[in-house]
């Protein structure tokens, strides 16, 4: 079965200050995995995906992430947080096998408030 | 700019009302989801679509929601008769499954109210 886990449900951080936001995840087949961003009243944005090619993966508004297969970690980074960037942050996984291909399996979401 | 349309954005009605979501999913995507949004439990799958086909509705209260894809470029989500914990955001989501990849499209939700 694939999972992921985010560690931590509220992360507030400084403006220009950087921004970490954790996943772990658990799956029995190579991970596809994913960051999706929501801002209040609009549905789920993609940020950026892993999907085996390289570990360090760039996606829109300047964020990033790191696929770390010993650690099974994607956590998802931004070297500066910017007052717009306020918003809840899903982490999610594929779900392999059978008539669940296509399904994504979504952690409890953390939200990143950024302080003046 | 290809996206997925979601009505209507808000809906209030009256415990044991009927009310219907309407999805248009990107054209060419394969694959349709429906899921729910509430504070106490997150992004919940009810339903999903592969070719029109459900392939998995084990989320959905079995007894009052129904999902259906008339065709490729509408998907609607039932529930007869609401109850206020229906209360939530309802999203419907688009991908085009092929290749691993997963990737899925978010409409911007209907927000259900019933009193």
């Amino acid at each position: 079965a694939q999972s992921v886990t985010q560690l931590g449900s509220h992360v507030s951080v400084s403006e220009g200050a950087l921004v970490l936001l954790r996943c772990n995840y658990s799956s029995s087949v190579p991970p596809y995995l994913f960051w999706y961003v929501q801002y209040p009243n609009q549905g789920l944005q993609l940020l950026l995906k892993y999907t085996s090619a390289a570990t360090l993966v760039k996606g829109i508004n300047g964020f990033e992430a790191e696929f770390k297969k010993s650690e099974t970690s994607f956590h998802l980074t931004k070297p500066s947080a910017h007052m717009s960037d306020a918003a809840e942050y899903f982490c999610a996984v594929r779900v392999a096998g059978g008539t669940s291909y296509g399904k994504l399996t979504f952690g409890q979401g953390t939200i990143l408030t950024v302080h003046p | 700019d290809a996206r997925v349309t979601q009505t209507p954005r808000d809906k209030v009605t009256e415990m044991g009302q009927e009310v219907t979501m309407r999805c248009q999913p990107i054209l060419g995507h394969n694959t349709v989801f429906w899921y729910r949004q509430t504070m106490m439990q997150g992004l919940e799958l009810l339903a999903y679509f592969r070719n029109r086909a459900p392939l998995d509705d084990s989320g959905m209260p079995k007894d009052r929601f129904s999902a259906e894809m008339p065709d490729a470029t509408l998907a609607t989500l039932k529930i007869q008769p609401s109850e206020p914990r229906d209360s939530a955001v309802y999203f419907c989501a688009s991908g085009l499954v092929a290749g691993g990849y997963n990737e899925q499209f978010f409409g911007p939700g209907t927000r259900l109210t019933v009193l």
